[in-house]
């Protein structure tokens, strides 16, 4: 079975400085993961992906890393702004077709002013 | 917009008191699914719909059942909700056919239980 661990359950970061938040997962069954974010009472949207044929993927102020042999995903957003707090999840792969997706219990950001 | 509609966004029931949320989409996504968060816990995973396909995640409570009468819609029925069953519902939906593809998520219903 597939565990997603995000060990920081908050972080708090000053505005401009970069933000990183951390995700480890157990089984590599098919490497492509996802991040979200979530405000309070809202759904979780769509943040970033990546897949195992990429170490790294950018889009703006956010950038993820992979590392397959360690299991272990991050996270960057440089430069932080107050409107990135928010949950942020990490999701893997629960199955061998890449159909169900296992989330980690998220963390939450605190960017400060 | 296209987008996964759910209804509603709040919704108080009894316990033991049978209750259905809803889920629409206009993506015309094969997948579905329903996720269950509790405060300050990773969403868990129900079960999903692939096209009309059910299948149930091993230690989803037979208190939960689904219909999915077409593709753009999909239930959650609870059929006798306990105090633990409060949580926030998330209904996803996902295009079968790409395997590198993100779930689409709507904007959940947030259940209590009296």
């Amino acid at each position: 079975d597939q565990q997603v661990k995000q060990n920081s359950p908050s972080l708090s970061v000053q505005e401009g400085r970069i933000s990183i938040l951390n995700c480890d997962y157990t089984n590599s069954m098919f490497d492509y993961f996802l991040w979200y974010k979530k405000y309070p009472a809202e759904g979780p949207t769509f943040l970033i992906s990546i897949s195992s044929i990429k170490d790294k993927n950018e889009d703006g102020r956010f950038t993820v890393f992979l590392n397959k042999s360690a299991k272990h995903l991050s996270l960057h957003i440089v430069p932080s702004q107050p409107g990135d707090s928010a949950v942020y999840f990490c999701a893997a792969p629960g199955d061998n077709y890449g159909q169900n997706f296992v989330f980690g219990p998220g963390t939450r950001l605190s960017v400060l002013p | 917009d296209a987008m996964v509609i759910q209804n509603p966004r709040y919704q108080v029931t009894q316990f033991g008191k049978p209750v259905t949320l809803s889920c629409s989409q206009t993506l015309n996504h094969n997948v579905m699914y329903w996720y269950q968060q509790k405060s300050s816990q990773a969403p868990k995973l129900l079960f999903h719909y692939y096209d009309k396909d059910f299948n149930n995640e091993a230690d989803t409570p037979d208190n939960f059942q689904s219909r999915r009468p077409n593709t753009s819609f999909c239930f959650l029925d609870i059929r006798s909700p306990g105090l633990g069953d409060a949580a926030m519902y998330l209904c996803a939906t996902r295009a079968r056919d790409t395997r590198n593809e993100k779930l689409f998520f709507g904007s959940g219903t947030q259940l209590s239980v009296l």
